[in-house]
């Protein structure tokens, strides 16, 4: 299966808590993106990598994330002190380097925070 | 402010009849156009995808949209609803940025 990649697929944590997901990007995709979903709404845009270089930030993205490309490969989105809020699922998708690609995305990772 | 509406929260049809999923979008700009499908605790689906071709567009899974450029709409159709294609369906857009915008989704309900 050559499809986009995320680790864990659950991850349940207490507040205050530091947690890191995993993606893994569609092995010839250059552009990365992370996106959140919260329960009964659409994703929302979050992040955005063109090979190694992070190019746009949401301004959801507060001071407590962090987002690495280490390479262009495989990228990882850290939340420090987790907060209740942050509990939702984070998607990962990836796209070719062309203007407008589709955007394949990932299972993505469900995040609880107790 | 660009934005997609997906104008209705719940769908519920009974399995063989048709099926209609409403997107409005509203921006300045010809976007590129997306309905994704998400099945529970599961990643996006791509279902089709409109890029300024076509302005009918055949998908997966005999789900098709039209765009209309008047109406600002991108509804997605199927003649004849099958208990498999229960899920939640996402329409996004494109407007040549780095991210797509989703609609809050719509939840698809098929009774047998």
């Amino acid at each position: 299966d050559t499809g986009v990649s995320q680790d864990p697929r659950h991850k349940i944590t207490k507040r205050g808590q530091n947690v890191t997901f995993r993606c893994d990007p569609i092995s010839e995709h250059n552009r990365l993106y992370w996106y959140r979903q919260t329960l009964g709404q659409g994703p929302e845009f979050l992040t955005y990598f063109q090979n190694e270089a992070q190019l746009e930030k949401s301004r959801l993205l507060s001071d407590r994330f962090s987002a690495e490309r280490p390479k262009g490969s495989f990228s990882t989105l850290e939340i420090q002190r987790t907060e209740q809020g942050d509990s939702a699922m984070y998607l990962c998708a990836s796209s070719a380097d062309r203007r407008v690609d589709t955007q394949y995305f990932g299972p993505g990772t469900r995040l609880t925070v107790l | 402010a660009q934005s997609v509406t997906q104008l209705d929260s719940h769908v519920s049809v009974s399995e063989g009849t048709p099926v209609l999923l409403r997107c409005n979008y509203s921006s300045s700009y010809s976007p590129s156009l997306f309905w994704y499908v998400q099945h529970p605790n599961k990643g996006l689906q791509l279902l089709l995808k409109y890029t300024s071709a076509a302005t009918l567009v055949k998908g997966i899974n005999g789900f098709e949209a039209e765009f209309k450029k008047s109406e600002t709409s991108f509804h997605l159709t199927k003649p004849s609803a099958h208990m498999s294609d229960a899920a939640e369906y996402f329409c996004a857009y494109n407007n040549a940025g780095n991210m797509l915008t989703f609609g809050g989704g719509t939840r698809l309900m098929v009774k047998p």
